[in-house]
């Protein structure tokens, strides 16, 4: 039983690329949150979907910042126009029902822009 | 969500028992404590919850208040991969969705 399944580990991007990471949530789980966690500092929400939908982003920076979770395939977090500040690891949780509040986690997505 | 207050770190020797306080004094009759911890470069883990009665899983020991206002996760024989940051969260269940909000923690430094 596979946990949650975050690709790639590491990425490294110039300013200005666009970072696209993925993650595949626990088997049966169709409830998907991203955390981003600057170097030194906490977790924060940034945004939660369902199959297809868009919950709640309001963690998420309005620009260059959007998600998706297709009815096939992995959750994709997608980042335009990559800048330093950017730089940071994106973790990904998914849990088996809305009102749980015991997520599961993946290894995360380590993002370095130079 | 409640807020809560934890130290910013701790030391354990190997072997012993960790005891991680946790406040939350303006916790509501509702409201549920959560733990998680984080090892370096991992994704946070998920260890225990509860409301009232004290709880205990393969992983840890969670003794909440009877005034409910702070809690103790007891890890009963610490180990050197137990070194992780552990963060406590009140929260309350069935609120819509879970959108966690993660405080500093504590910093749990186990030594041989």
């Amino acid at each position: 039983n596979a946990g949650v399944m975050q690709n790639p580990r590491h990425l490294v991007r110039r300013r200005g690329q666009e970072a696209r990471l993925r993650c595949s949530p626990m088997k049966g789980h169709s409830h998907v949150y991203w955390y981003r966690q600057l170097p030194e500092e906490g977790l924060k929400f940034m945004v939660y979907l369902q199959k297809e939908n868009i919950i709640d982003e309001s963690g998420m920076p309005k620009e260059r910042f959007s998600a998706e979770f297709p009815k096939e395939g992995p959750s994709i977090l997608r980042i335009q126009q990559v800048v330093r500040g950017d730089s940071a690891a994106y973790f990904c949780a998914s849990s088996s029902s809305a009102a749980s509040d015991v997520l599961t986690f993946g290894a995360g997505s380590r993002l370095t822009v130079l | 969500d409640a807020k809560t207050t934890q130290p910013t770190s701790m030391d354990c020797a190997e072997g012993r028992a960790a005891n991680l306080p946790c406040n939350h004094s303006t916790i509501s009759g509702n409201e549920y404590v959560y733990w998680y911890r984080q090892i370096h470069s991992q994704g946070p883990q998920y260890i225990i919850h509860g409301l009232k009665n004290n709880e205990t899983n393969e992983m840890a020991s969670l003794i909440i208040t009877e005034d409910r206002k702070s809690s103790t996760l007891i890890l009963p024989h610490a180990t050197l991969r137990d070194t992780a940051v552990y963060y406590c969260i009140v929260r309350t269940p069935n609120s819509g969705y879970s959108t966690l909000t993660f405080g500093k923690g504590t910093m749990l430094l186990v030594s041989p």
